[in-house]
């Protein structure tokens, strides 16, 4: 049963770009969780959705990121004209349902350079 | 004030050693404690949670809640050095559309044979 799925593992924009980091979730879970994770600053949630539906994004920063789940295929996180500062761990999770918190299950993780 | 603290580090100790790890919080309405394990270049991994108040054992490893200093701890006995981590304590409310996870900035853990 394979776990949840992050790719790529590694990826470099130039200021100004795009990324794109895509999220599997495991078997059988409809929900799922992004995290930024910063060397200063820890863990932080971004925007938790549910298949077709964003269910909180009040951790997203209101300009240049965008997150979706479809029906079909992985969750997106996108992050227009990515800036210096957007240099991080980006980590997706992916729960069953409306289980309990503790039900969020990790991925390995995209880590973002902007050169 | 951050939601969550909790000391970064570095922690060495011995093989064998008793380690224990904390956490403080600002928020009352934190039901779920969770601690997690992050290796170096990894995904967190879910060691323990607790719901509400007490305690709770799994093998080496105790979590304590005290809701009232708002203070939880994890404890990890006979340490080896496969526990060398990051160590990281989340809390959620688990109210309605809240699932959210807070989290501490992590401890760092190096047990030394």
């Amino acid at each position: 049963n394979a776990g949840v799925m992050q790719n790529p593992r590694h990826l470099v924009r130039r200021r100004g770009q795009e990324a794109r980091l895509r999220c599997s979730p495991m078997k059988g879970h409809s929900h799922v969780y992004w995290y930024r994770q910063l060397p200063e600053e820890g863990l932080k949630f971004m925007v938790y959705l549910q298949k077709e539906n964003i269910i909180d994004e009040s951790g997203m920063p209101k300009e240049r990121f965008s997150a979706e789940f479809p029906k079909e295929g992985p969750s997106i996180l996108r992050i227009q004209q990515v800036v210096r500062g957007d240099s991080a761990a980006y980590f997706c999770a992916s729960s069953p349902g409306w289980g309990v918190p503790y039900e969020q299950y990790f991925g390995p993780g995209t880590r973002l350079t902007v050169t | 004030q951050k939601e969550v603290e909790q000391d970064p580090g570095p922690l060495s100790v011995p093989e064998g050693a008793i380690v224990s790890l904390n956490c403080t919080y600002s928020n009352s309405a934190f039901q779920y404690f969770m601690w997690y394990r992050q290796y170096s270049r990894k995904g967190p991994e879910l060691l323990m949670y607790t719901y509400s108040s007490g305690n709770k054992e799994d093998g080496r490893f105790t979590a304590q809640v005290d809701k009232s200093s708002k203070y939880i701890s994890l404890f990890i006995r006979d340490s080896q050095p496969s526990d060398s981590a990051t160590y990281l304590c989340a809390m959620s409310l688990n109210a309605g559309n809240n699932r959210k996870l807070i989290w501490g900035l992590g401890t760092s853990l190096a047990v030394n044979p």
